[in-house]
């Protein structure tokens, strides 16, 4: 059964803090990992990584993945009370039928206390 | 641009009563078609995913059932809800071909069963 573990479940930091979310996997068929922001509603898409160590960059958020220890970090840096929400972490695989299907992680909460 | 709507955004419904939740695609042709359910504390949990046209694959056991009567049009059925069927039911979507594809997601619906 494919598998997504992210850690930590729960985080709180100041602003302007920095902050790593992480997430690892077992999962078959891999093709890709895929990082989401949930704050009141649908989950909105941030990154889509299929190679590893090559980092992808939006303003203050980075993500890499490593395909070899089966696992992919969040990094926030500057935070700031916006960026207070549940970042989910999707493994893609390739399912019957041609499909591609996401298993999610549970998440992980983080708080940005002013 | 491709556009993806689900409704109603929120219900309350009596155990036993029927359900239907819709979702349509637009600026796209042929897209996978997803249906996932975010219970508290939990992770996004596929519920159903589709290819094609009545083509309706189902991941969990359930009293749920999908249909896909149009190739841009995914709908959410029961015909007797039970109370653990409360909760966030999300629309998704993705193109049909890609070594890797990002999965976008509907508004969401809240459902909750008394």
């Amino acid at each position: 059964e494919d598998k997504v573990v992210q850690s930590p479940l729960s985080l709180v930091v100041h602003e302007g803090d920095t902050v790593t979310l992480n997430c690892s996997y077992e999962v078959t068929n891999f093709r890709s990992l895929l990082w989401y922001k949930q704050e009141k509603k649908a989950p909105t898409f941030l990154f889509m990584l299929t190679s590893s160590g090559i980092e992808k960059k939006s303003g203050r958020l980075s993500s890499i993945l490593d395909k070899k220890e089966l696992s992919s970090i969040l990094n926030i840096t500057a935070t700031q009370t916006g960026d207070s929400a549940i970042y989910l972490c999707a493994v893609g695989v390739l399912g019957g039928a041609g499909s591609y299907q996401l298993t999610f992680g549970k998440g992980t909460k983080l708080s940005v206390i002013p | 641009s491709q556009t993806i709507h689900q409704w109603p955004a929120t219900l309350v419904q009596p155990v036993g009563s029927p359900l239907s939740l819709e979702c349509t695609v637009e600026g796209t042709s042929n897209p996978n078609l997803y249906w996932y359910r975010q219970a508290a504390g939990r992770g996004l949990q596929l519920l159903f995913y589709s290819v094609g046209i009545g083509q309706i694959s189902s991941e969990v056991p359930q009293n749920l059932s999908a249909s896909r009567p149009q190739d841009r049009q995914f709908i959410l059925s029961s015909k007797k809800l039970l109370l653990s069927d409360s909760g966030f039911y999300l629309c998704a979507w993705s193109h049909r071909r890609g070594p890797g594809n990002t999965i976008y997601f509907g508004e969401g619906s809240w459902l909750t069963v008394v």
